[in-house]
């Protein structure tokens, strides 16, 4: 089953109004998450390093007022798009660390599909 | 400078063929790590296999193995005998440095298509 959850799946709202999509780990602790962006036919792109208890570090050309990310527990980090425009129409993604002795891997969310109208 | 680089936009391949999908990367970290990714037209991204810079031997996953050579900083993917389901955007990521903060980023993708 799944151990990242993202919500919602899809959203379609109005020009100006704020978006907050979800991410949890639902059975590890994630100290570090990540928020991709993906266009259509794309790659990933890096949007936003986010940890437990500080800051997101953010990556060069994303606007951290737009995009404002909040990781207050170690299993939940939330991506809010605020006064979303048509141009952050998109896939957003995230993903959550998860280390092993041995091994490590990055689990994904479902992804969300943004519709700004 | 691109960090993580596939050259192979697309690739047609036979069904029960083996397949290599090439990714090259640029660290001068000692530490690192990298991964290989299958995204179907589903959008969710599936991990295939993870292979640390110190492992000594190349990882293995079922059907998928990597072929790392670090010398020439290659982590191709090798799956074999390949099925009509394999068909999907295949990613190679990277993670530089093994703090928890450390950033994952990925390559352009190659989008395979397995032929009946």
């Amino acid at each position: 089953g799944a151990v990242v959850s993202q919500h919602p799946s899809w959203v379609i709202c109005k020009s100006g109004t704020s978006v907050k999509i979800e991410c949890r780990s639902l059975d590890f602790q994630a100290t570090t998450m990540f928020w991709y962006r993906q266009f259509p036919k794309q790659s990933l792109m890096l949007m936003a390093t986010s940890n437990e208890g500080s800051k997101a570090t953010y990556e060069q050309g994303v606007e951290k007022d737009k995009f404002l990310i909040n990781h207050a527990s170690l299993t939940l980090s939330t991506l809010t798009v605020t006064s979303a425009h048509p141009e952050d129409s998109s896939f957003y993604i995230c993903s959550a660390r998860r280390q092993g002795r041995t091994n490590e891997k990055l689990f994904f969310g479902s992804g969300t599909q943004l519709s700004v109208l | 400078a691109q960090k993580i680089t596939q050259t192979q936009p697309g690739m047609f391949v036979q069904e029960k063929e083996a397949v290599t999908l090439d990714c090259t990367y640029d660290t001068s970290d000692p530490s690192y790590g990298l991964f290989w990714y299958k995204q179907p037209s589903s959008g969710e991204m599936i991990f295939l296999i993870y292979q640390g810079s110190y492992d000594q031997q190349n990882a293995t996953e079922g059907r998928y193995s990597l072929n790392f050579q670090k010398a020439r900083k290659s982590a191709n993917l090798v799956i074999s005998a390949s099925q009509l389901g394999d068909s999907a955007m295949y990613f190679c990521a990277m993670r530089e440095g093994y703090s928890s903060a450390s950033k994952i980023i990925f390559g352009s993708g190659t989008r395979l298509s397995i032929r009946p």
